[in-house]
């Protein structure tokens, strides 16, 4: 059973970088994208962007310029970072695995980041 | 970007009833069409893909349909477990967009 987990600060001061984990288990991370999924508290899904294993990224247009994305194969994981955040970026931040013919079929649990000073 | 208008925003049900969730693409998505739930508090939890598969143990009650730019979430009889938002959302090209949401819940 593929399980995915977020880490990281849970809050972060206005301007600074959002900088999230997402570790992986029961299945080697290598051959999927991996996006990252944000929902602020009582709204809908916006994608943020996604990673390949080889390092290959797709953005959201949206947030393109303040964000970048990395994967570590050897340790199974996969990053995000968010530079020059707002109070806007405070959300529930999922990673996700983007299967190729399931789309989003496996979802961490989720991680709350509040953006404040 | 592919904008998705779920139909209606809300609904209100009662359990054993037939419920239809309509999604529209901006544009020709094929079947690249995707339908989620989401509980209060939990992760959205894949349902059906590409238009019409059901997700593995998914119960079979849930089904979907469409191609093109208009697409159908059914649940055949409302049980209590299925009071939720769903999403649907769209794999044929990136950035990746989910339609609003429609909260389905007790009537």
């Amino acid at each position: 059973q593929v399980q995915l987990q977020e880490s990281g600060p849970g809050l972060v001061k206005p301007s600074e970088t959002l900088s999230l984990t997402c570790t992986v288990s029961g299945d080697s991370i290598s051959d999927y994208y991996w996006s990252w999924i944000r929902q602020p508290a009582g709204k809908g899904l916006e994608w943020i962007g996604r990673i390949y294993t080889t390092g290959s990224t797709n953005y959201n247009p949206s947030l393109k310029s303040r964000v970048a994305m990395s994967v570590d194969t050897s340790k199974n994981h996969f990053s995000l970072n968010l530079s020059s955040v707002t109070a806007a970026d405070t959300a529930m931040y999922y990673c996700v695995r983007d299967h190729p013919a399931r789309p989003f079929d496996y979802w961490g649990q989720g991680i709350l980041v509040t953006v404040s000073s | 970007d592919i904008q998705l208008t779920q139909s209606p925003s809300s609904l209100s049900a009662s359990v054993g009833d037939r419920v239809t969730i309509t999604c529209r693409a901006s544009q020709s998505i094929t079947n690249y069409l995707n339908w989620y739930q989401q509980k209060p508090g939990k992760a959205p939890k894949l349902l059906i893909y590409a238009a019409s598969t059901l997700q593995s143990g998914v119960p079979s009650r849930f089904s979907g349909s469409g191609s093109g730019t208009d697409f159908t979430l059914t649940i055949s009889s409302l049980q209590p477990e299925d009071f939720a938002t769903y999403y649907c959302q769209q794999s044929y090209t990136t950035p990746r967009t989910f339609g609003q949401g429609t909260k389905v819940d007790v009537k």
